[in-house]
C-alpha cells in the first residue's frame, strides 16, 4: 500500500536554483495539497487542487508554481529557490474536496543555502 | 487567515499518565479533526468529528467536538512511549470555496518511560 509518495526525501539548493517536488497518489483521490512544516507554524497550505485540471493558491503560494499532471500526480515547482524556502514539504490527497480526512506523504527535507 | 489556537505547545509526562490537549478558535467550524505526526513521517489522521456535541473514541484516544463549534478536545489514556510525537487538531469550515483545512500549530507530546 504505497498511498502518497513524495520525491525527492531530502535536497538541498543553492539560492536561484529551481526544482521540482514530485507527488503521486494511488488511492484514486480526486484532490491533492502541498502543504509545509516549519517549526512553531504547524502546517500551512501552498497550492490544492480540487479536481483533475484545477489548481488554486493557499495559504502561501508566493515562489511556487504546481501543476496536476494526472488524477494521480500533482508535482510542486520553486523556480528560483530562496533561504526562506527551507523546510519539509508534504504533499496529502483526499477523496474529494469537501472532506478533511487527508493522506499525507512522508515529506520532502529541502533546504536553500 | 483563519487561526486555531492549541495548547498547551508541548507536554512532558511519565508514562501511563493521561494527557489533555484542545483547540479553540474565534470562528465555528463545521468539521474537527485530530492528527498526529511522529518523527520523520506524515501526519497520519486519529479522529474526525462531524457533529457539535460529538464525542468520539479510537481506543485509547477520546476527542469532543465543542458545542459552541468553536473548540475541540483530544484526550489520551494510559499514554505510552508510542504516544510521542506531535498532535495537530484542524478544523473545517465547509462549504463552497471553505473546504481547505486550518492546522493548529501542534502539541508536542514526550512520553518518559
Amino acid at each position: 500500500n504505497a498511498g502518497v509518495t513524495q520525491t525527492p526525501k531530502f535536497q538541498v539548493l543553492k539560492t536561484g536554483q529551481s526544482m521540482t517536488l514530485q507527488c503521486a497518489q494511488d488511492m484514486n483521490h480526486n484532490s491533492m495539497y502541498w502543504y509545509r512544516q516549519d517549526p512553531g507554524m504547524g502546517l500551512r497550505l501552498i497550492y490544492y487542487s480540487a479536481s483533475e485540471g484545477t489548481t488554486d493558491k493557499g495559504e502561501v503560494p508566493n515562489g511556487y508554481n504546481v501543476s496536476r499532471l494526472n488524477k494521480r500526480e500533482f508535482s510542486l515547482r520553486l523556480e528560483s529557490a530562496a533561504p526562506s524556502q527551507t523546510s519539509v514539504y508534504f504533499c496529502a490527497s483526499s477523496i474529494g474536496r469537501g472532506t478533511g480526512e487527508l493522506f499525507f506523504g512522508e515529506g520532502s527535507r529541502l533546504t536553500v543555502l | 487567515g483563519q487561526q486555531l489556537n492549541q495548547s498547551p505547545q508541548s507536554m512532558f509526562i511519565q508514562e501511563g499518565e493521561d494527557v489533555s490537549m484542545n483547540c479553540t478558535s474565534s470562528s465555528i467550524f463545521n468539521t474537527w479533526l485530530w492528527y498526529k505526526q511522529d518523527p520523520g513521517e506524515g501526519p497520519v489522521l486519529l479522529i474526525a468529528l462531524y457533529k457539535a456535541g460529538e464525542l468520539t473514541s479510537n481506543g485509547r484516544l477520546t476527542a469532543q467536538f465543542g458545542i459552541t463549534r468553536k473548540d475541540s478536545f483530544l484526550n489520551i489514556s494510559a499514554s505510552i512511549p508510542s504516544d510521542v510525537g506531535i498532535y495537530f487538531c484542524a478544523g473545517q469550515k465547509g462549504g463552497g470555496s471553505n473546504y481547505k483545512l486550518t492546522f493548529g500549530k501542534g502539541t508536542l507530546l514526550t512520553v518518559n518511560p
